[in-house]
């Protein structure tokens, strides 16, 4: 069975600067799917980025980026010029299809003080 | 991407009645939905992948006679929380699309 693991349950970063959020996970599958979702207070969850496990280059979507290690089975996010609207709870996610069923990690808190 | 919304965002029940929420992809012809729960400071946990025209399939642990679903068209499904109990209270949460997962905006359920 798959499991997602994130270690971090909270993270705090001033405002303008960069975040890294871990996470890791465990599958026997070479072709699979990562995403990083986003849930503010309002619990509505938000795409933040997606990597497809067979491309080697790291998606990047403006100021959000990862770090795909696909050997060391790690996809961590960065979060350059954090804004006070990045404030959230950040889950990574992992599907064995693109369209499949999503497993979740715990979550990390991310607080942004001005 | 796809644009899903749940009704009613909102429902409080009292113990012992079913209650109905509605799952709806309003721009994607959703063959496949998934229903999550999520339970205060945790993660969504999967309840079933709800197929079109067909039975859902449950996760293990997941009682398919509480948690009807049914699929009738590419648009709508619907997850029945049948003779609701307080421990049932909790965030339910609906998905689907095709290159990535589409979320609605979530049915808080508050059982007394």
């Amino acid at each position: 069975a798959q499991t997602v693991t994130q270690s971090q349950p909270e993270m705090s970063v001033q405002e303008a600067e960069t975040v890294t959020l871990s996470c890791t996970y465990d599958t026997s599958e070479s072709d699979y799917y990562l995403f990083w979702y986003k849930q503010p207070p309002s619990r509505q969850m938000i795409l933040v980025i997606r990597q497809e496990a067979y491309k080697q280059q790291n998606a990047t979507e403006n100021r959000f980026s990862v770090n795909f290690q696909k050997a060391a089975k790690s996809f961590s996010l960065k979060i350059s010029d954090s804004q006070l609207g990045d404030a959230a709870m950040y889950f990574c996610a992992y599907s064995p299809d693109s369209w499949g069923k999503l497993q979740f990690g715990a979550g990390t808190q991310v607080v942004v003080t001005p | 991407g796809a644009v899903v919304s749940q009704h009613p965002s909102w429902v409080i029940c009292k113990s012992g009645t079913s209650v109905k929420i509605e799952c709806r992809s309003l721009d994607f012809q959703a063959t496949t939905m998934f229903w999550y729960r999520q339970f205060p400071k945790q993660s969504l946990m999967l309840m079933a992948t709800s197929n079109e025209g067909s039975k859902a399939t449950y996760e293990q642990g997941v009682e398919k006679d509480k948690f009807l679903i049914n699929h009738a068209s590419l648009t709508l499904s619907t997850l029945t929380v049948t003779s609701a109990h307080p421990e049932d209270s909790s965030f339910y949460i609906c998905s689907t699309g095709k290159e990535t997962q589409y979320f609605g905006p979530g049915t808080r359920l508050l059982v007394l």
